[in-house]
């Protein structure tokens, strides 16, 4: 089954101890990306990736990293989180560009405390 | 630049009443545009897209949308509605980078 597969759904930590959320794709997908969803807000891209090695900031960049080592993976992570990077974070991929439309994975959902 | 507005945040419809979600954009170049459904704890899934051609287009789950280019609109409509349809749902829209931007979106309530 196509799909994206995020890790892990829930997540509780402590302000400031690292953290990594992981994406996969089997899709064979080159663009990737993060997106984190606040009520009101909708979506806001964090991370954008066109395809290995390539990676950008998307509108809400701050307190996050990415890597693309790997065309299937896509991890997230956090290296001191914050209270404020409490939400729902969704991985996504598509085809070539965003144009195709996303595959989205089934959401994290995170709470620093 | 580009930007999306969803217009109300919730909306409610009685089962089997018309359903119709607005969403208008702005971009600086023929767009492409998106809805998106996301069920409760579930990932966002593709409706329906527009990118070039018919400007009335047929998604899943029996929902439409028409691209009216005059009016800068992309509104989603579905004839008859199902207590299914409950959901949130998120217009976006890809402008001259063909990145994504999305909407706040629209909680639809389904009353029986």
């Amino acid at each position: 089954e196509a799909q994206v597969t995020q890790n892990p759904r829930y997540l509780i930590t402590v302000t400031g101890k690292k953290l990594t959320v992981t994406c996969s794709q089997n899709m064979n997908h080159e663009y990737m990306s993060w997106y984190r969803q606040d009520p009101g807000l909708g979506l806001r891209q964090i991370y954008y990736s066109m395809n290995v090695e390539v990676t950008d900031k998307g509108d809400v960049p701050e307190g996050y990293k990415v890597s693309r080592k790997e065309k299937r993976n896509f991890p997230l992570i956090l290296e001191s989180p914050s209270p404020n990077q409490t939400s729902l974070y969704f991985c996504a991929s598509s085809f070539r560009t965003e144009a195709n439309g996303y595959t989205f994975g089934s959401g994290t959902r995170l709470t620093v405390v | 630049a580009q930007s999306v507005t969803q217009l109300g945040s919730h909306v409610s419809v009685s089962e089997g009443a018309l359903v119709l979600l607005r969403c208008n954009y702005s971009s600086s170049v023929p767009p492409y545009l998106f809805w998106y459904v996301q069920y409760p704890n579930q990932g966002l899934q593709l409706l329906l897209k527009y990118t070039t051609g018919a400007t009335l287009v047929k998604g899943i789950n029996g929902f439409e949308a028409e691209f009216k280019k005059s009016e800068t609109s992309f509104h989603l409509t579905k004839p008859s509605a199902h207590m299914s349809d409950a959901a949130e749902y998120f217009c976006a829209v890809a402008g001259s980078a063909r990145q994504l931007t999305f909407g706040s979106g629209t909680q639809l309530t389904v009353l029986p």
